[in-house]
This record gives C-alpha cells, structure tokens and sequence, in this order.
C-alpha cells in the first residue's frame, strides 16, 4: 500500500525554540495532507488541514501561528511548532489520502519540551 | 457535529477469546466508517473500512458492519492472538478518507 513516512519520530527541544517536523507520501501525490494531535491515552485531533499550493485551514482552537504548516509540494507537508512550551509536547501524526477513498498515517512524531 | 463513541477500555483477554468493541456515531450524511490499529510509540494502520450500510469490511481476522439503523460499526474478532494487544480506534469521515473524527480509542491486552 501507499506508504507516508514521517520524520523525525522522536524529538526532544528546549522551551523557546522551534521544531519542524516534516511528512512525505513516498510513492503518491497528495494533494491533501492532514495533521492530527494525539495526547497520552486519548484519541486524534484534527489540528489543520494542509492543501498543497495554499493556505492550510486550521480546526477551531487551533492557533495558525504557534503551528505552522506549509505545503510546497505534492509530496511533502510540514508542521512547524514555534516558540515551543512544555504543553506543546504531544504526539503528532500526519496522514495523506490516496483518491480521498483511504488515509494513509505517518508514524508520528513523539514531542518532548523540556 | 460528527461525533464516534467508542467502548471504553481497557480491555484484557485471553488468548484464542472472542472480541467485540462497540461503535456508534453520529453524522450528518452518509459517512464511510473505519476501524484502524495502533502499536505502541507507532502510527496508526487502516484495519478495516464500510463505505455505505450494511458493508461487512474484514481483515486478519476482524469484521465489522456498517449498521445504519442502530448506526453502529462494531468490531469483533472470533480468537484474538497475543499480536492483536493494540490500540483500536473507530472512526467516520463524511468528506472522503481524509478527514475524520475519531473515537477515544480501546486499549486491547491479549494475555497468553
């Protein structure tokens, strides 16, 4: 099957800076690629939706400037967490659609601000 | 909204047990249903999918139905495997695969 790889998957970072985490479709295009929150024990949240060549459009609640997300291709999105705070850290997940008819996840990236 | 409530966890068996993880949701629409499967520190794997009522989708082992009536989307599993102690998350999307709201997830412990 389609296979979306997801880099890195663990990540620990200092309180203050800024970690970009980066999602690739390796053997398809995505135009639509989707960046979930995972806390410990709960289920996914949808945090945005990315659109290639355009802005993403961000679920309610979700603040567009602490996570940056940026599109360039049809292989690659990126989330970018800014100014990172120890409530940031968290477990995020990417995923992309082959045809809209099934979602394909990253591995997800393990957050730890220290 | 679009919401899925799932059993809650979390759930300890013994091997070579029948499983079931009840599903229901809400929707506006025609929504296509999910069962997906997560390992620890991993991400999550598309289990088993129903794109309209009465759908049975099946993998490894694993069934579940699209009922509409009773709008549910059951899981359920005749002998589990030490290998299925998992994560189990039910979820629906209404705009294609992509977006889609998710359940709290089962946490599944398969004991020898």
């Amino acid at each position: 099957g389609a296979v979306v790889s997801q880099h890195p998957s663990r990540v620990i970072c200092k309180s203050g800076t800024s970690v970009k985490i980066e999602c690739r479709s390796l053997d398809f295009q995505a135009t639509t690629m989707f960046w979930y929150r995972q806390f410990p024990k709960q289920s996914l949240m949808l945090m945005a939706t990315s659109n290639e060549g355009s802005k993403a459009t961000y679920e309610q609640g979700v603040e567009k400037d602490k996570f940056l997300i940026n599109h360039a291709s049809l292989t690659l999105s990126t989330l970018t967490v800014t100014s990172a705070h120890p409530e940031d850290s968290s477990f995020y997940i990417c995923s992309a659609t082959l045809m809209n008819t099934e979602a394909f996840f990253g591995q997800g990236t393990r957050l730890t601000v220290v | 909204g679009d919401s899925v409530t799932q059993m809650e966890g979390p759930v300890t068996l013994s091997e070579e047990a029948f499983l079931t993880i009840n599903c229901t949701y809400t929707a506006t629409g025609y929504p296509s249903l999910f069962w997906y499967v997560q390992y620890p520190g991993e991400g999550l794997q598309l289990l088993l999918k129903a794109t309209k009522a009465d759908d049975k989708g099946s993998n490894k082992g694993f069934e579940a139905t699209y009922r509409k009536e009773t709008t549910s989307f059951h899981l359920e599993k005749g002998s589990v495997q030490v290998s299925d102690s998992a994560v189990y998350f039910c979820a629906l999307s209404t705009q294609g695969a992509g977006k889609s709201t998710f359940g709290d997830g089962t946490t599944l412990t398969v004991k020898p």
